[in-house]
């Protein structure tokens, strides 16, 4: 069983769209979770860590569940410019752990 | 933010070049740096964690004299692809972190390696 399972999309959504992806984590002495986004042929960019009591930035919201062990990333009001891939990464007993990407793209 | 700069970007060379990759922590010291490549619509695969002042750890199935990896201060760790081949090419990316516990790591820009 793999570490971090990502439904891999892709997610293909029209621009306004509110979207989320949801992510499990099989380690449950799983430390900190964070999302990132990776465009293509680009390196991951860190998006935003996920908290326990959840944590929004702007359009993007983030919730924990500890209980069931995943976490989620919310986009509302879907712009052109979030269409990438993005990535959840656990870390658990010092390494990093990464989902195979969950594949966005969003439709004028 | 916390920035890592990777040099070269880009590479092109001939098959059995050995080819040097630069990873630098800017504005943090980074006692742990990770290497990664990277093949088409394919995810993130750790290569090796590189550790300050010590041996790198190597995954199942990296070659460690082939994928040499150094780590002589706190803000360089460098991977050198030894007698690259054509199977080498790839899109390398290391990452570093602070020594903070539970901070997340960031990447640096990649370097694209093509082999011919």
């Amino acid at each position: 069983r793999k570490e971090v399972e990502q439904d891999p999309g892709p997610f293909n959504v029209p621009e306004g769209a509110t979207v989320a992806f949801n992510c499990t984590y099989s380690n449950s002495a799983s430390q900190s979770f964070f999302w990132y986004r990776q465009d293509c042929r680009k390196e991951p960019k860190l998006l935003m860590s996920v908290y326990s009591s959840g944590n929004e930035d702007g359009r993007f919201t983030a919730q924990l569940n500890r209980a069931s062990q995943y976490i989620s990333l919310l986009i509302r009001d879907s712009k052109l410019s979030d269409s990438a891939t993005y990535l959840c990464v656990v870390l658990a007993w010092n390494q990093f752990y990464f989902g195979t990407g969950t594949s966005l793209t969003v439709i004028p | 933010g916390a920035v890592v700069s990777q040099h070269p970007s880009r590479v092109i060379c001939k098959s059995g070049t050995s080819v040097k990759i630069e990873c630098r922590s800017l504005d943090f010291q980074a006692t742990t740096m990770f290497w990664y490549r990277q093949f088409p619509k394919q995810s993130l695969m750790l290569m090796a964690t590189s550790n300050e002042g010590s041996k790198a750890t190597y995954e199942q199935g990296v070659e460690k004299d082939k994928f040499l990896i150094n780590h002589a201060s706190l803000t360089l760790s460098t991977l050198t692809v030894t007698s690259a081949h054509p199977e080498d090419s790839s899109f390398y990316i290391c990452s570093a972190r602070d020594g903070l516990i539970n901070q997340p790591q960031h990447f640096g820009d990649g370097t694209r390696l093509s082999i011919l």
